[in-house]
């Protein structure tokens, strides 16, 4: 089966500036992940989807950040203004099932740098 | 917040050696997974363990799970160049949403 398609793999923008993600998660999967990963660092969750409505997105800083799930599929992520510290790596996963039963599959990733 | 933290942050090992990677966490959970990581890479799933399971194996991979010590390991045999990657625990605690809580990882270096 085809993997999680993530786009575009490396972005450089200066601060205040803004920046979008796009993830197509694996076909028929239900649950979609947005991981930020900061170098040295495990992932951090920023907003979990359980087909396009949202679980989670406590960690998410929304006076920034934005994130969307059109039709239960693809999944954008926008950052608005970006900050120094969004410096990180973008990670997109999906799970066929939400129950965390069954191990995720990761896109490549999209590496962000402000400068 | 992080649940998994594992030990040592940093191994460097001889070719065909094992390698063994620890990883603790705080709270009770339903399962836990390994993951690996190669440099500018995305995650690979290697194993998930359940809560009531002790063992696992998965080609040259063996996982341990003590739910008594909260720990597991991730012991690699025969190690090759290949392998070098960090390595992640992550962690479904028990009454979450199913979310992974992931730890800083352990960098494994394999010398050939």
């Amino acid at each position: 089966e085809a993997g999680v398609a993530q786009s575009p793999r490396y972005k450089i923008i200066e601060k205040r500036q803004s920046v979008a993600f796009w993830c197509n998660p694996i076909s028929g999967h239900a649950t979609l992940y947005w991981y930020q990963q900061i170098l040295g660092q495990g992932p951090k969750l920023l907003i979990q989807f359980q087909n396009n409505g949202v679980v989670d997105d406590s960690q998410l800083p929304k006076d920034r950040f934005s994130a969307e799930r059109l039709k239960g599929v693809d999944s954008t992520l926008k950052i608005q203004p970006a900050k120094l510290e969004d410096s990180a790596v973008y990670l997109c996963a999906s799970s066929s099932r939400p129950a965390g039963g069954y191990g995720y599959t990761f896109g490549s990733g999209t590496r962000l740098t402000v400068v | 917040s992080q649940q998994g933290e594992e030990d040592p942050q940093a191994l460097s090992i001889q070719e065909g050696e094992n390698a063994t990677m620890n990883c603790s966490y705080k709270t009770s959970i339903n399962n836990l997974q390994w993951y690996r990581q190669n440099s500018g890479r995305g995650l690979v799933h290697l194993i998930l363990i359940r809560s009531n399971e002790r063992e696992k194996h998965s080609g040259r991979l063996r996982v341990t799970l003590d739910t008594s010590k909260k720990s597991s390991s991730l012991l690699i045999t025969a190690s090759r160049a290949a392998d070098t990657a960090s390595y992640f625990c992550a962690t479904v605690p028990m009454d979450s949403n199913y979310q992974l809580i992931w730890g800083a990882g352990t960098k494994l270096i394999i010398k050939p």
